[in-house]
């Protein structure tokens, strides 16, 4: 597609459950970038890859999450024994290579876990 | 640490107005790189601008202006003659040189009315 796209658009789960969050790139864009934000804030980084390797997890809240991009195109954030607290939109975003810019957001993954 | 403070939580204005989000930003770095993105209902979030700590020149495109000024460490946006599709959600963001990591800051609400 022309975009970055993240699904799905909505997930609701209950705590205690494990969900998985994808993102697809814009194509040949080799840094991608996860991003959580709640309501009323600003974004909030959580990890950025370039190509397969996490070049940068410090945003990452505790070991219950966790990001693969086995292949440097599509990725998957994956939360273990969902909270209340994770409840955020997830957003990703990608750039042509690290260090160029703009960042290209997708439209976001609702996570509403009750 | 670096900390970005955008004190107007939500702007009214009526269409034709100008209007200034103010920016403000921390940083300990002298290689820095500020950025203003948009957010309209849609939730996608889109580039606006970005500057470097060492180009404190004022920027102009179409109806948008930056105003860059390290002495008082502030990154402001006007938008001239605004206009009702220019209502959203306006973010600032920081990042130091070398690093990936976008700092947002809490974001400004502008509702442009008819």
């Amino acid at each position: 597609g022309a975009g970055v796209s993240q699904t799905p658009s909505n997930k609701v789960t209950e705590k205690g459950k494990y969900v998985e969050l994808r993102c697809d790139p814009i194509s040949g864009h080799t840094a991608l970038y996860w991003y959580r934000q709640s309501l009323g804030q600003g974004p909030e980084f959580l990890i950025y890859f370039q190509g397969t390797g996490a070049a940068d997890d410090s945003g990452l809240p505790n070991d219950r999450f966790f990001a693969v991009r086995p292949e440097g195109s599509v990725s998957t954030l994956k939360i273990q024994r969902t909270e209340r607290g994770d409840s955020a939109v997830y957003l990703c975003a990608s750039s042509l290579m690290a260090g160029s810019s703009p960042l290209h957001f997708g439209n976001g993954t609702r996570l509403t876990v009750t | 640490a670096q900390k970005v403070t955008q004190a107007q939580t939500e702007i009214s204005v009526v269409e034709k107005e100008d209007v200034t989000l103010d920016c403000v930003y921390e940083t300990r770095d002298t290689t820095y790189y500020l950025f203003w993105y948009k957010q309209p209902p849609s939730g996608e979030l889109v580039f606006l601008i970005r500057r470097n700590s060492f180009d404190e020149q004022n920027e102009i495109s179409g109806r948008y202006s930056w105003n860059f000024q390290k002495s008082t460490s502030s990154f402001n946006f006007t938008i001239t003659a605004s206009q009702v599709v220019d209502s959203a959600v306006y973010f600032c963001a920081l990042t130091q040189g070398g690093s990936e990591k976008l700092v947002f800051g809490k974001g400004t609400k502008l509702t442009v009315n008819p």
